[in-house]
């Protein structure tokens, strides 16, 4: 039990072009979802939360305007990257919360390695 | 402000040599401290939460313990396909579940 599934798992596109990654729990319904983004040999940097219905809450640093998240439902969240440009070629990686368990551990998905030409 | 810092940054160990991670913090009433293993070019995968000091909880060769300051992973009698980077996190009680994360530890077990 709780799966998470990110898609696409990797992406190259061209700068100034839009780009949509998709994050679904699929045996649970999910709290919360978060996404992350990881650079190489570092840990997890949390970019937004977001709770399905609501405004995502972005970190400190995080360009709203750039970095869409919707959560349309209690299974589904997307984060689009918006005229994206090299310096957003990063492995983007969301997790889900599970009502079912105790202090909400965070479930996360395979991760999606996104390529800025 | 919360932080959490493992020790050490990697880890070279022979298959069957036994040894421990550990995962300092210092959150102000920690609600779980969770552990993650992650391969490379892969999301985290959950291996633990432990809730309270002095709890501890295990899978196959992985065992984690917590005390009010500290939690350790021990892996006992590694092997190869134990390879990957720890990562250790703590959710704080006004937080929800959101998490500060340790930079990990990077282990490689040699055959």
């Amino acid at each position: 039990g709780a799966v998470v599934s990110q898609h696409p798992s990797r992406v190259i596109c061209k700068s100034g072009t839009s780009v949509k990654i998709e994050c679904r729990s699929l045996d649970f319904q999910a709290t919360t979802m978060f996404w992350y983004r990881q650079f190489p040999k570092k840990s997890l940097m949390l970019m937004a939360t977001s709770n399905e219905g609501s405004k995502a809450t972005y970190e400190q640093g995080v360009e709203k305007d750039k970095f869409l998240i919707n959560h349309a439902s209690l299974t589904l969240s997307t984060l689009t990257v918006t005229s994206a440009h090299p310096e957003d070629s990063s492995f983007y990686i969301c997790s889900a919360t599970s009502r079912k368990t105790r202090a909400d551990t965070q479930y996360f998905g395979p991760g999606t390695r996104l390529t800025v030409l | 402000e919360d932080q959490v810092t493992q020790s050490p940054e990697a880890l070279r160990l022979q298959e069957g040599e036994s040894s421990s991670l550990n995962c300092s913090y210092t959150v102000s009433g920690l609600r779980g401290l969770f552990w993650y293993r992650q391969d490379p070019g892969k999301g985290p995968e959950f291996l633990f939460t432990l809730y309270s000091a002095g709890e501890e909880k295990e899978k196959e060769r992985l065992k984690a313990t917590l005390t009010k300051k500290e939690s350790f992973l021990h892996i006992t009698a590694p092997k190869p396909e134990d390879s990957a980077t720890y990562l250790c996190a703590a959710s704080q009680g006004t937080s929800g579940s959101r998490l500060t994360f340790g930079e990990g530890t990077q282990l490689t077990v040699n055959p």
